[in-house]
């Protein structure tokens, strides 16, 4: 069966640090990856996807960056957070005409 | 903007008692909708899909009505119990890769 991974669960940066979310798929190979913000009693707001490796797709502009070095590895980092890069950010895979599975999400919080 | 919606943000419900959970869009070309709950510091889980070419569909407990005329799909949980209390997502497929997701409906089952 297929597994997601995120860590850390949780995180707590000051501002102008750099950021290294890792998320990690298992038990299917080329799955479309995802990388969502989700705000405090809000729905989610995709950031980036990702088709195969080294195609990375960005939605909004931000201080944020993805990467694909693996066919199962997606990265999400910046070089210098902002108090705004506060939320909840939560990995998938999946999409097309098929569900999107999500991973149990990484708190960041930023002083 | 969203073309998903919800239109409740919070729906309160008799432990026992029926639940439905409603949702609007607006893309009348979209053919593949979801439910998802998400629980307290989760990621949002997969409840059950629809396809444009079905109007209902059935799980545990869950049920899924879609009606294409006025853009209207629903989710009937039965018999709800306190495991229920989540939030719920429903999302459209807004292209062959990416999800739109609706702002969610908060959940909660009183005893």
């Amino acid at each position: 069966s297929q597994t997601i991974h995120q860590w850390p669960a949780t995180l707590v940066q000051p501002v102008g640090s750099p950021l290294s979310l890792e998320c990690t798929v298992e038990g299917t190979s080329n799955p479309n990856l995802y990388w969502y913000r989700q705000a405090a009693g809000r729905g989610l707001q995709l950031l980036f996807y990702s088709v195969g490796i080294g195609q990375i797709s960005s939605e909004v502009p931000q201080n944020l960056s993805a990467s694909r070095p693996q066919d199962r590895q997606f990265i999400l980092s910046s070089k210098k957070l902002l108090l705004s890069d506060s939320g909840f950010y939560l990995c998938a895979w999946g999409g097309g005409s098929q569900p999107q599975h999500f991973g149990d999400g990484t708190r960041l919080s930023i002083l | 903007g969203e073309s998903v919606g919800l239109h409740l943000p919070t729906l309160s419900v008799q432990e026992g008692d029926n639940s439905i959970i409603n949702c609007a869009y607006s893309n009348s070309a979209s053919d593949y909708f979801i439910w998802y709950k998400q629980e307290s510091g989760k990621g949002p889980q997969f409840i059950i899909d629809i396809r444009s070419n079905m109007d209902k569909r059935q799980g545990q407990r869950v049920t899924v009505l879609l009606n294409k005329t006025v853009k209207h799909l629903s989710l009937q949980i039965a018999a709800t119990q306190p495991g229920d209390s989540a939030v719920y997502f429903c999302a459209e497929r807004a292209d062959d890769y990416k999800l739109s997701f609706g702002a969610g409906t908060t959940v909660t089952v009183r005893a």
